[in-house]
């Protein structure tokens, strides 16, 4: 089964504090991918990454970055947190070829007070 | 325009019903479809892949219309625990394994 873990489920952070969200999964996928979602806005694609250490930016990466040091852990880091990035993040893992199939995490609740 | 459009709903479904819902899409040059089912505070996990030809996987009926840029998803015999948010999701040709989400269409089944 693949597993992917997120190294929170509920997180508080104070505006301005830096936010790290870490992301692991353990089928040696290539792509990693980071999203928020939103009521009523789906699911909206932050940063996404195909291989160690390459990065591209989604639909919405102004306020993000992330890192990708190893294959199977992939990190997005809020550098200075404001009340408009309060949304519940998922981090997803897919192989490459024809399947694309992405398999989440079980999701990051981020409150920014 | 969104680029994966779904009716949010909420469906009601009585127990046992049928419910069918759709989503279009806006890319004619994507290449792969799939239905997600999302339950509620949960993560999004892949229901079925839709094939244009039309495919089952039990009481669940995927269907494609490239023509017109819909695809559609059927339930027969609802159970409660059918419950759940249905996302409709699109690969895009030379997207780098990029899916596009809907926002997604709520069902509710009742007893």
């Amino acid at each position: 089964d693949v597993k992917v873990t997120q190294s929170s489920r509920y997180l508080v952070k104070r505006t301005g504090e830096k936010v790290f969200l870490e992301c692991v999964q353990d089928m040696d996928h290539e792509n990693m991918f980071w999203y928020r979602q939103d009521p009523g806005l789906g699911l909206r694609l932050i940063y996404f990454s195909y291989d160690v250490k390459m990065k591209e930016k989604g639909d919405i990466p102004e306020g993000y970055s992330v890192s990708r040091e190893k294959k199977e852990r992939f990190s997005l880091i809020l550098e200075s947190a404001s009340t408009n990035q309060t949304s519940m993040y998922l981090c997803a893992s897919s192989g490459s070829g024809r399947s694309y199939e992405q398999y989440f995490g079980p999701g990051t609740r981020l409150t920014v007070t | 325009r969104k680029e994966v459009e779904q009716d949010p709903g909420p469906f009601n479904v009585p127990e046992g019903a049928t419910v069918a819902f759709n989503c279009t899409y806006s890319n004619s040059a994507s290449q792969s479809f799939f239905w997600y089912r999302q339950d509620c505070r949960k993560e999004p996990k892949l229901l079925m892949s839709v094939y244009s030809s039309g495919n089952e996987d039990g009481r669940f009926t995927a269907q494609l219309n490239r023509a017109s840029q819909y695809i559609s998803l059927l339930i027969r015999d609802s159970k409660l625990s059918d419950s759940a948010t249905y996302l409709c999701v699109v690969l895009p040709t030379d997207s780098w394994g990029k899916l596009q989400f809907g926002a997604g269409t709520q069902v509710v089944v009742t007893p």
